[in-house]
């Protein structure tokens, strides 16, 4: 079966740069979720977008947006990266016909050096 | 996740049940998760419960709730060295589905 597809699966920058991640959901998934996982941390929620409208903000710098497109996938976007941003990022996708399955990306590590 | 605690790590004998707990806050919750994590991997969705439910089984995985007490635990039977990993629960908040996890549980499991 499909699962959430998450590029690049590795990153690395530089203080000061910016970064873009994509996620791609579950197909028939309408609504997708953006976490972050720092090292040794529990994912926090950032993030959520449904039918290309943002639905819910969590702990996400300013530095950072995001978005949904009109074929679903979702870009976060990251600039004037700080050591700090350093992390695991997961996107995650549901549908409201698949009440309780809430299924996650295989994440995209990001290292800022 | 200061709003679900996990304790941080358990040990047990392979052949051997493993019992991992979880205690919540938000009475609320519409859905409570159990998550694996292997070591550089992503989250894979183990199980998850509905709140009106007590209890949910499938294959060697048990879920127990005790809403009263905002208790869940996740129950693995004849654990196997391929379990060892971390798992977490989360719970389900907000309209928007946001979840809301625990520190997760690092599950050892000993030849």
């Amino acid at each position: 079966a499909a699962g959430v597809i998450q590029s690049p699966r590795h990153l690395i920058k530089e203080k000061r740069e910016t970064a873009t991640l994509k996620c791609y959901p579950i197909p028939r998934h309408d609504t997708v979720y953006w976490y972050q996982q720092g090292p040794g941390q529990d994912p926090q929620f950032l993030i959520s977008f449904y039918e290309k409208m943002q639905s819910d903000k969590g702990s996400i710098p300013d530095r950072f947006s995001a978005q949904q497109f009109s074929d679903y996938h979702s870009e976060l976007n990251m600039s004037s990266l700080e050591l700090g941003d350093s992390a695991l990022y997961f996107c995650a996708s549901s549908s409201p016909a698949t009440t309780g399955e809430l299924f996650f990306g295989e994440g995209s590590r990001l290292t800022v050096l | 996740g200061e709003d679900v605690e996990q304790s941080l790590f358990l040990s047990v004998r392979e052949g051997d049940s493993s019992v991992i707990n979880c205690t919540y806050t938000d009475s609320s919750s519409t859905y409570l998760y159990w998550y694996k994590q292997e070591p550089g991997a992503g989250l894979q969705l183990l199980t998850y419960i509905f709140s009106n439910m007590d209890m949910k089984q499938d294959q060697r995985l048990t879920v127990l709730l005790n809403k009263k007490d905002k208790h869940l635990s996740l129950r693995i039977a004849d654990t196997q060295t391929g379990d060892s990993a971390i798992y977490f629960c989360a719970e389900e908040s907000g309209s928007a589905r946001q979840l809301t996890f625990g520190s997760g549980t690092q599950l050892t499991v000993l030849p």
